[in-house]
Protein backbone atom coordinates (compact mmCIF):
# COMPACT_ATOMS: atom_id res chain seq x y z
CA UNK A 1 0.00 0.00 0.00
CA UNK A 2 1.59 3.08 -0.93
CA UNK A 3 1.10 5.61 1.85
CA UNK A 4 2.86 9.08 -0.19
CA UNK A 5 1.58 9.45 -4.05
CA UNK A 6 3.75 11.44 -6.05
CA UNK A 7 3.31 13.01 -9.30
CA UNK A 8 4.26 13.45 -11.98
CA UNK A 9 6.19 10.27 -12.45
CA UNK A 10 8.67 12.17 -15.47
CA UNK A 11 8.67 16.20 -16.05
CA UNK A 12 10.89 18.42 -18.37
CA UNK A 13 10.97 21.82 -17.93
CA UNK A 14 12.35 24.73 -19.83
CA UNK A 15 15.64 26.35 -18.62
CA UNK A 16 14.05 29.26 -16.09
CA UNK A 17 10.80 27.82 -15.70
CA UNK A 18 8.92 26.22 -12.65
CA UNK A 19 8.96 23.00 -12.05
CA UNK A 20 6.03 21.44 -9.87
CA UNK A 21 6.15 18.28 -8.14
CA UNK A 22 3.15 17.35 -6.30
CA UNK A 23 2.51 14.90 -2.99
CA UNK A 24 -0.66 13.38 -1.66
CA UNK A 25 -0.81 11.72 1.60
CA UNK A 26 -3.79 9.57 3.91
CA UNK A 27 -1.81 9.13 7.43
CA UNK A 28 -2.57 12.13 9.42
CA UNK A 29 -0.24 11.12 11.51
CA UNK A 30 2.47 12.14 9.30
CA UNK A 31 4.06 15.45 10.59
CA UNK A 32 7.15 15.70 8.96
CA UNK A 33 7.82 16.15 5.11
CA UNK A 34 11.52 16.26 3.11
CA UNK A 35 12.20 16.14 -0.24
CA UNK A 36 15.32 14.42 -1.41
CA UNK A 37 16.94 15.17 -4.60
CA UNK A 38 19.05 12.34 -6.51
CA UNK A 39 21.86 12.76 -9.39
CA UNK A 40 22.40 9.59 -11.42
CA UNK A 41 24.30 6.84 -9.83
CA UNK A 42 24.72 8.82 -6.68
CA UNK A 43 22.83 8.72 -3.40
CA UNK A 44 19.69 10.80 -2.48
CA UNK A 45 20.18 14.39 -0.72
CA UNK A 46 17.92 16.04 2.13
CA UNK A 47 17.13 19.09 -0.15
CA UNK A 48 14.50 20.68 2.14
CA UNK A 49 11.73 19.65 4.68
CA UNK A 50 8.72 21.17 6.24
CA UNK A 51 6.52 20.29 9.58
CA UNK A 52 2.60 20.91 9.09
CA UNK A 53 2.20 24.14 11.53
CA UNK A 54 3.69 26.02 8.48
CA UNK A 55 1.93 26.22 4.99
CA UNK A 56 5.30 27.04 3.33
CA UNK A 57 8.87 26.96 3.67
CA UNK A 58 11.62 28.63 0.80
CA UNK A 59 15.22 28.22 0.54
CA UNK A 60 16.83 29.65 -2.24
CA UNK A 61 15.02 28.86 -5.53
CA UNK A 62 13.43 25.55 -3.65
CA UNK A 63 9.85 26.27 -1.94
CA UNK A 64 7.76 23.66 -0.39
CA UNK A 65 4.11 24.12 -0.03
CA UNK A 66 1.42 22.37 2.16
CA UNK A 67 -2.07 22.06 2.41
CA UNK A 68 -2.87 20.21 5.74
CA UNK A 69 -6.90 19.92 4.99
CA UNK A 70 -5.76 18.34 1.59
CA UNK A 71 -3.10 16.00 2.87
CA UNK A 72 -0.85 17.52 0.23
CA UNK A 73 2.15 19.17 -0.44
CA UNK A 74 4.32 20.20 -3.28
CA UNK A 75 7.93 20.90 -4.56
CA UNK A 76 8.58 24.37 -6.47
CA UNK A 77 11.94 24.84 -7.91
CA UNK A 78 11.93 28.78 -9.55
CA UNK A 79 13.83 29.35 -12.65
CA UNK A 80 14.60 25.99 -13.13
CA UNK A 81 18.34 25.17 -14.41
CA UNK A 82 19.95 22.55 -16.05
CA UNK A 83 21.82 21.43 -12.77
CA UNK A 84 18.49 20.79 -11.38
CA UNK A 85 17.86 17.85 -14.05
CA UNK A 86 17.41 14.93 -11.22
CA UNK A 87 15.20 12.91 -9.90
CA UNK A 88 12.87 14.25 -6.62
CA UNK A 89 11.47 11.96 -3.99
CA UNK A 90 9.21 13.29 -1.74
CA UNK A 91 8.72 11.47 2.16
CA UNK A 92 7.12 11.65 5.40
CA UNK A 93 7.04 10.32 8.90
CA UNK A 94 5.64 10.30 12.27
CA UNK A 95 8.30 11.46 13.84
CA UNK A 96 10.05 9.73 16.86
CA UNK A 97 10.93 6.21 16.24
CA UNK A 98 9.37 5.87 12.99
CA UNK A 99 10.93 5.20 9.49
CA UNK A 100 10.48 7.40 6.05
CA UNK A 101 8.02 6.49 3.61
CA UNK A 102 9.29 7.81 0.17
CA UNK A 103 7.20 8.29 -3.13
CA UNK A 104 8.08 7.17 -6.26
CA UNK A 105 9.87 9.71 -7.59
CA UNK A 106 9.79 12.39 -10.13
CA UNK A 107 12.44 12.53 -12.77
CA UNK A 108 13.02 16.53 -13.42
CA UNK A 109 14.87 17.23 -17.17
CA UNK A 110 15.44 20.61 -16.93
CA UNK A 111 16.37 21.69 -21.06
CA UNK A 112 18.87 24.29 -21.74
CA UNK B 1 35.50 13.67 5.65
CA UNK B 2 32.42 11.93 7.30
CA UNK B 3 30.06 9.77 5.69
CA UNK B 4 28.68 6.65 4.70
CA UNK B 5 30.84 4.17 2.24
CA UNK B 6 29.43 1.30 0.24
CA UNK B 7 31.29 -1.45 -1.72
CA UNK B 8 31.67 -2.40 -4.19
CA UNK B 9 29.95 0.19 -6.42
CA UNK B 10 29.02 -2.58 -9.26
CA UNK B 11 28.46 -6.41 -8.21
CA UNK B 12 27.41 -9.34 -10.63
CA UNK B 13 26.72 -12.38 -9.06
CA UNK B 14 25.15 -15.69 -10.49
CA UNK B 15 21.84 -17.07 -9.97
CA UNK B 16 21.58 -18.89 -6.28
CA UNK B 17 24.95 -16.99 -4.73
CA UNK B 18 24.65 -15.10 -2.00
CA UNK B 19 25.82 -11.32 -2.04
CA UNK B 20 27.09 -9.21 0.66
CA UNK B 21 26.59 -5.76 0.54
CA UNK B 22 29.25 -3.23 3.05
CA UNK B 23 28.20 -0.17 4.70
CA UNK B 24 30.54 1.84 6.49
CA UNK B 25 29.83 4.89 8.50
CA UNK B 26 32.33 7.54 10.50
CA UNK B 27 29.58 9.83 11.10
CA UNK B 28 28.78 8.02 14.80
CA UNK B 29 25.08 7.92 13.41
CA UNK B 30 22.66 5.56 15.83
CA UNK B 31 20.58 4.30 13.39
CA UNK B 32 21.22 2.80 9.69
CA UNK B 33 19.31 1.92 7.09
CA UNK B 34 18.93 -0.26 4.11
CA UNK B 35 16.59 0.49 0.83
CA UNK B 36 16.27 -0.81 -2.81
CA UNK B 37 15.53 1.37 -5.53
CA UNK B 38 14.22 0.32 -8.34
CA UNK B 39 13.00 2.26 -11.73
CA UNK B 40 9.94 4.04 -10.79
CA UNK B 41 9.33 2.30 -7.41
CA UNK B 42 10.97 4.79 -5.42
CA UNK B 43 13.02 3.58 -2.36
CA UNK B 44 11.66 0.63 -0.53
CA UNK B 45 12.72 -0.03 2.95
CA UNK B 46 14.69 -3.80 3.39
CA UNK B 47 16.05 -2.89 7.06
CA UNK B 48 16.90 -0.78 9.28
CA UNK B 49 18.82 -1.22 12.94
CA UNK B 50 18.19 1.85 15.29
CA UNK B 51 21.13 0.40 18.10
CA UNK B 52 23.82 -2.18 17.98
CA UNK B 53 22.82 -6.03 17.88
CA UNK B 54 19.35 -5.01 17.27
CA UNK B 55 17.38 -4.33 13.66
CA UNK B 56 13.98 -4.57 12.11
CA UNK B 57 12.64 -5.64 8.58
CA UNK B 58 11.02 -2.89 6.61
CA UNK B 59 8.72 -3.52 3.41
CA UNK B 60 10.35 -6.13 1.93
CA UNK B 61 12.61 -8.12 4.12
CA UNK B 62 11.98 -11.41 2.84
CA UNK B 63 15.11 -12.44 0.84
CA UNK B 64 18.04 -10.56 2.73
CA UNK B 65 19.61 -10.71 6.17
CA UNK B 66 21.64 -8.23 7.81
CA UNK B 67 23.52 -7.88 11.00
CA UNK B 68 24.62 -5.00 13.23
CA UNK B 69 27.93 -5.70 15.40
CA UNK B 70 29.20 -2.31 15.27
CA UNK B 71 27.78 1.19 15.33
CA UNK B 72 29.96 1.72 12.08
CA UNK B 73 28.92 -1.29 9.95
CA UNK B 74 25.69 -2.14 8.80
CA UNK B 75 26.01 -5.04 5.92
CA UNK B 76 22.91 -6.55 3.71
CA UNK B 77 23.58 -9.54 2.46
CA UNK B 78 21.18 -10.67 -0.45
CA UNK B 79 20.36 -14.16 -0.57
CA UNK B 80 19.64 -16.99 -2.63
CA UNK B 81 15.95 -16.77 -1.82
CA UNK B 82 15.75 -13.33 -3.17
CA UNK B 83 13.32 -13.67 -6.05
CA UNK B 84 14.29 -10.34 -8.16
CA UNK B 85 17.93 -9.29 -6.51
CA UNK B 86 18.85 -7.24 -9.51
CA UNK B 87 18.79 -3.51 -8.19
CA UNK B 88 20.35 -0.67 -6.61
CA UNK B 89 21.20 -0.63 -2.63
CA UNK B 90 21.24 2.32 -0.81
CA UNK B 91 22.71 2.76 2.94
CA UNK B 92 21.34 5.37 4.92
CA UNK B 93 22.26 6.90 8.75
CA UNK B 94 20.88 9.42 10.66
CA UNK B 95 22.03 10.39 14.20
CA UNK B 96 18.50 10.52 15.92
CA UNK B 97 16.39 7.76 16.95
CA UNK B 98 13.80 8.96 14.56
CA UNK B 99 14.71 9.12 10.48
CA UNK B 100 14.24 12.49 9.55
CA UNK B 101 17.26 13.60 8.02
CA UNK B 102 18.92 10.58 6.28
CA UNK B 103 22.54 10.64 4.50
CA UNK B 104 22.74 8.18 1.92
CA UNK B 105 25.68 6.37 0.48
CA UNK B 106 26.43 6.57 -2.96
CA UNK B 107 24.72 2.66 -3.51
CA UNK B 108 25.30 -0.50 -4.89
CA UNK B 109 24.59 -1.73 -8.02
CA UNK B 110 23.71 -5.41 -8.27
CA UNK B 111 23.13 -7.60 -11.48
CA UNK B 112 22.31 -11.32 -11.10
CA UNK B 113 23.28 -13.04 -14.46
Amino acid sequence: QQQVKQSPQSLIVQKGGISIINCAYENTAFDYFPWYQQFPGKGPALLIAIRPDVSEKKEGRFTISFNKSAKQFSLHIMDSQPGDSATYFCAASTGGYSTLTFGKGTMLLVSP
Amino acid sequence: DGGITQSPKYLFRKEGQNVTLSCEQNLNHDAMYWYRQDPGQGLRLIYYSQIVNDFQKGDIAEGYSVSREKKESFPLTVTSAQKNPTAFYLCASTSSKGANVLTFGAGSRLTVL
